[in-house]
């Protein structure tokens, strides 16, 4: 079955960078992109971006440029989500997930990991 | 970018109800809307892909409808466990966007 798993909480102060991981397994890692997703808080849904797992190609929405990097490591079917010059503002659940249809242009999100809460504290 | 207004934010409903959430985009976006349901403290699940298509293992008592601009997310005889958040998002465009959320709070 498909499965995505993430790695663990985070605490980090100001100015730190952190690195997501998200272990996929249950299908062919490289037929379907990766979407990051964020929610703060009490707050909804917020698109970040996407990789395609075939290319390493990523797109991004405004505000989640420069200090947000996804990369890849196709060996070992994972997805990471990197974050530097953390603010106390990126405090938050970060989701990897799996965007159904091509790699280059997934749709919808059929597939979630349980979330990274990642925490930007003094 | 693509905005999805979604209403209600928030409703409180009794079982058995029916509950209609709308989604409008600000601009057409054919089919290419889907609807995600979130539990407290859970990750988020597809309930509805490309507007209207149901998804294996999601209960028949949602459904979806709409395209362009209007899109609608029905429940018909909503249940206790039907108690969540819930989400449009368009995959018409970069960059991708979610609605702001309904919830719905079981009476």
């Amino acid at each position: 079955q498909v499965q995505l798993v993430q790695s663990g909480s985070e605490l980090k102060k100001p100015g730190d960078s952190v690195k997501v991981s998200c272990k996929a397994s249950g299908y062919r890692f490289i037929s379907y992109a990766i979407n990051w997703v964020r929610q703060a808080p009490g707050q909804g849904l917020e698109w970040m971006g996407w990789i395609n797992t075939n290319t390493g190609e990523t797109a991004s929405a405004q505000g989640f440029t420069g200090r947000f990097v996804f990369t890849l490591d196709t060996s070992v079917s994972t997805a990471y989500l990197q974050i530097s010059s953390l603010k106390p503002e990126d405090t938050a659940i970060y989701y990897c997930t799996r965007g159904s249809g091509h790699s280059s242009n997934p749709e919808e999100l059929d597939y979630w990991g349980q979330g990274t809460l990642v925490t930007v504290s003094s | 970018e693509i905005v999805l207004t979604q209403s209600p934010e928030f409703q409180s409903v009794t079982p058995k109800e029916k509950v209609i959430i709308t989604c409008r985009a600000s601009q057409n976006i054919d089919s290419n809307l889907h609807w995600y349901q979130q539990k407290p403290d859970q990750s988020p699940k597809l309930l509805i892909k490309r507007a209207s298509q149901p998804i294996s293992g999601v209960p028949s008592r949602f459904s979806g409808s709409g395209s362009g601009t209007d899109f609608t997310l029905t429940i018909n005889g909503l249940e206790a466990e039907d108690a969540a958040a819930y989400y449009c998002h368009q995959t018409d465009t970069l960059p991708r966007t979610f609605g702001q959320g309904t919830k719905l709070e079981i009476k």
